[in-house]
């Protein structure tokens, strides 16, 4: 089946420690999103990624890091400098540009708390 | 900067009626996209339907339809029949159509209730 996994569903970290959310797509898409979700807000972007070895940030990247290594995945790392990480994680993917109809598709979610 | 408000924090409507969702949106541009997404407790994004601006006929997915003003800048959602399934967060969105400018731009959800 073709889709977008992230993984795991459910993550916990101790402040001051670094964690690393999975998102792997089968669906041949050139783009990628990394998006975090609070409690009465919708979905912000916090980075993304157009093409491999290429990722821009997006509205709230400080405190997170990511890699475009292979076009299949996208890991969002969170840092110990990003203040207030517990949140719901979304990872999304397109097909890209030049496509500019191009729809997101997004994946099952992780929930990171900070303990 | 581009801005989708959801003024309805909350919606609840009888099973097999029709509800309308409101969603209006702030943009200088001219050419775009609007998307109304869905979130069950799953928690899992499902899109819904899409409507490109630059068409004046409003886009329909089975039992789901949109109400697209432009110059109002207004873009509804009608569910009609509806159903125990449908209850769930609906997120209208925002996307550019100009190259550089991907990102979606989200309202801030409504959450509907389906009464038996």
């Amino acid at each position: 089946d073709g889709g977008i996994t992230q993984s795991p569903k459910y993550l916990f970290r101790k402040e001051g420690q670094n964690v690393t959310l999975s998102c792997e797509q089968n669906l041949n898409h050139d783009a990628m999103y990394w998006y975090r979700q609070d409690p009465g807000q919708g979905l912000r972007l916090i980075y993304y990624s157009q093409i491999v070895n290429d990722f821009q940030k997006g509205d709230i990247a400080e405190g997170y890091s990511v890699s475009r290594e292979k076009k299949e995945s996208f890991p969002l790392t969170v840092t110990s400098a990003q203040k207030n990480p517990t949140a719901f994680y979304l990872c999304a993917s397109s097909i890209g540009r030049p496509v500019l109809t191009d729809t997101q598709y997004f994946g099952p979610g992780t929930r990171l708390t900070v303990l | 900067a581009q801005t989708v408000t959801q003024s309805q924090p909350e919606m609840s409507v009888q099973e097999a009626e029709t509800v309308t969702l409101s969603c209006t949106y702030d943009t200088s541009e001219s050419d775009y996209y609007l998307f109304w997404y869905k979130q069950p407790p799953s928690r899992q994004m499902i899109l819904v339907i899409r409507q490109e601006a630059y068409k004046q006929q409003n886009a329909t997915e089975n039992r789901f339809s949109v109400n697209f003003q432009k110059a109002a800048k207004s873009f509804s959602l009608k569910i009609s029949d509806s159903q125990l399934g449908d209850a769930a967060m609906y997120f209208c969105a925002y996307r550019s159509a100009y190259t550089g400018n991907e990102k979606l731009t989200f309202g801030t959800g409504t959450r509907l209730t389906i009464i038996p």
